[in-house]
């Protein structure tokens, strides 16, 4: 099966710093990356992924690339917010047509400091 | 708009005790849904994912079992709980044969077993 592994495990910033969190995975037919955002006490909300056709995505500060070939993706946070501390998981997957389970990597928790 | 409940928020219950934590979805038919445990310091484990009523599939061997008795009614069961059980339990569902599969998670239960 698929297998995530996610460093560092924690990250400290300096807020306006940018953050980089990197992931690789196993599974070569994996096509679809999610990077999911988890603050204190609640559930993992999406924030930004990737489809393994497309080798880069922004959205606003948050951007993630890809190389299929490494079998690795990363998260960059630029500008960094004290609001965007948290735990940050990234997680892979087949696009298939039953289950769609997604495998998640351990965790970065995320500190922003001002 | 779709929305999960997850409940109880919290949950301390002696060893060798039952357990059931339910989990609805609404504004949707038919999702995938799934139960996932997260233990401290450590990533999302996937327990069950559930494709349709009736129809579970388990992830790892354990102590716990899950039911759909409705479409959008998942249920997290043991009969005897064990120490190890402790962890924060989440339900997410997803919508089947998309493009992309997003999860989106309920806010969670944490569950201290004593």
């Amino acid at each position: 099966g698929e297998n995530v592994e996610q460093h560092p495990s924690t990250l400290s910033v300096q807020e306006g710093d940018s953050a980089v969190i990197k992931c690789t995975y196993s599974d070569s037919a994996s096509n679809y990356f999610p990077w999911y955002k988890q603050e204190l006490g609640k559930g993992p909300q999406l924030i930004i992924d990737i489809r393994s056709n497309v080798g880069e995505k922004k959205d606003q500060r948050i951007a993630v690339t890809l190389n299929k070939t490494a079998k690795h993706f990363s998260l960059h946070i630029t500008e960094t917010q004290p609001e965007d501390s948290a735990v940050y998981f990234c997680a892979a997957s087949r696009l298939t047509g039953g289950g769609n389970k997604l495998t998640f990597g351990t965790g970065t928790q995320l500190k922003v400091e001002l | 708009s779709q929305t999960i409940h997850q409940w109880p928020a919290t949950l301390v219950q002696p060893v060798g005790s039952p357990l059931s934590l339910e989990c609805t979805v609404e504004g949707t038919s038919n999702p995938n849904l799934y139960w996932y445990r997260q233990a401290a310091g450590r990533g999302l484990q996937l327990l069950f994912y559930s494709v349709g009523i009736g129809q579970i599939s388990s992830e790892v061997p354990q102590n716990l079992s899950a039911s759909r008795p409705q479409d959008r009614q998942f249920i997290l069961s043991s009969k005897k709980l064990l120490l190890s059980d402790s962890g924060f339990y989440l339900c997410a569902w997803s919508v089947p044969r998309r493009a992309k599969n997003i999860q989106y998670f309920g806010a969670g239960t944490r569950l201290s077993v004593l």
